[in-house]
């Protein structure tokens, strides 16, 4: 089956900091890619939809200048958290469309800023 | 406003027996529903699909039936494994768009 990468796997942070997660589907081209988040005991909430070569597309709610996303190619898309706080803190998820529109889930990343 | 509901946080069933995991949903727009298992600091994986246009499909030991007119879908294992305790999530998919929305998960323990 199709495999998605994240990294970095966890990431302990100071506040004020920013933080880089890349996505990455290691076997096939997806032109689209999901950032989603998880607070604990609670469901996987979608942030933003992007597409390979555009901007995203972010959810209500969600603030596109906290939340960086790039999809500079076919199989890389990067969430960047600028200027982290400790309410920042969650387990962020992404997940990678194939041409038949499957998402295939990353393993993620658990975010914690101090 | 939660428009994918799943009412039950938890689920113990003993090994063999069959496991029901239900969801339901208030968008009649949905056209594609999913389920998937998570376990605890991984990311979700998938396991089965129904399309809005059937009520039953079948793969191996997982099925999913859909009610439209309920708008509910559930998932039945059988015979249900330690290997299958995990959180279950149910997600729709909106008609034409591949946006997922999740229910919050119903977290089931297969006990020997």
């Amino acid at each position: 089956g199709a495999v998605v990468s994240q990294h970095p796997s966890w990431v302990i942070c100071k506040s004020g900091t920013s933080v880089k997660i890349e996505c990455r589907s290691l076997d096939f081209q997806a032109t689209t890619m999901f950032w989603y988040r998880q607070f604990p005991k609670q469901s996987l909430m979608l942030m933003a939809t992007s597409n390979e070569g555009s901007k995203a597309t972010y959810e209500q709610g969600v603030e596109k200048d906290k939340f960086l996303i790039n999809h500079a190619s076919l199989t890389l898309s990067t969430l960047t958290v600028t200027s982290a706080h400790p309410e920042d803190s969650s387990f962020y998820i992404c997940s990678a469309g194939d041409d038949t529109d499957t998402q295939y889930f990353g393993p993620g990343t658990r975010l914690t800023v101090l | 406003d939660q428009q994918v509901k799943q009412n039950s946080p938890s689920l113990s069933v003993q090994e063999g027996r069959i496991s029901i995991l239900n969801c339901d949903y208030t968008n009649s727009m949905f056209d594609y529903f999913l389920w998937y298992k998570k376990y605890p600091a991984e990311g979700p994986t998938f396991l089965i699909s129904i399309s809005s246009i059937k009520d039953k499909n079948e793969d191996g030991r997982f099925t999913v039936f859909l009610n439209k007119s309920a708008k509910h879908l559930s998932l039945h294992i059988v015979p249900s494994q330690p290997g299958d305790s995990a959180v279950y999530f149910c997600a729709a998919r909106y008609g034409g768009y591949n946006k997922l929305i999740f229910g919050a998960g119903t977290r089931l323990a297969v006990h020997p």
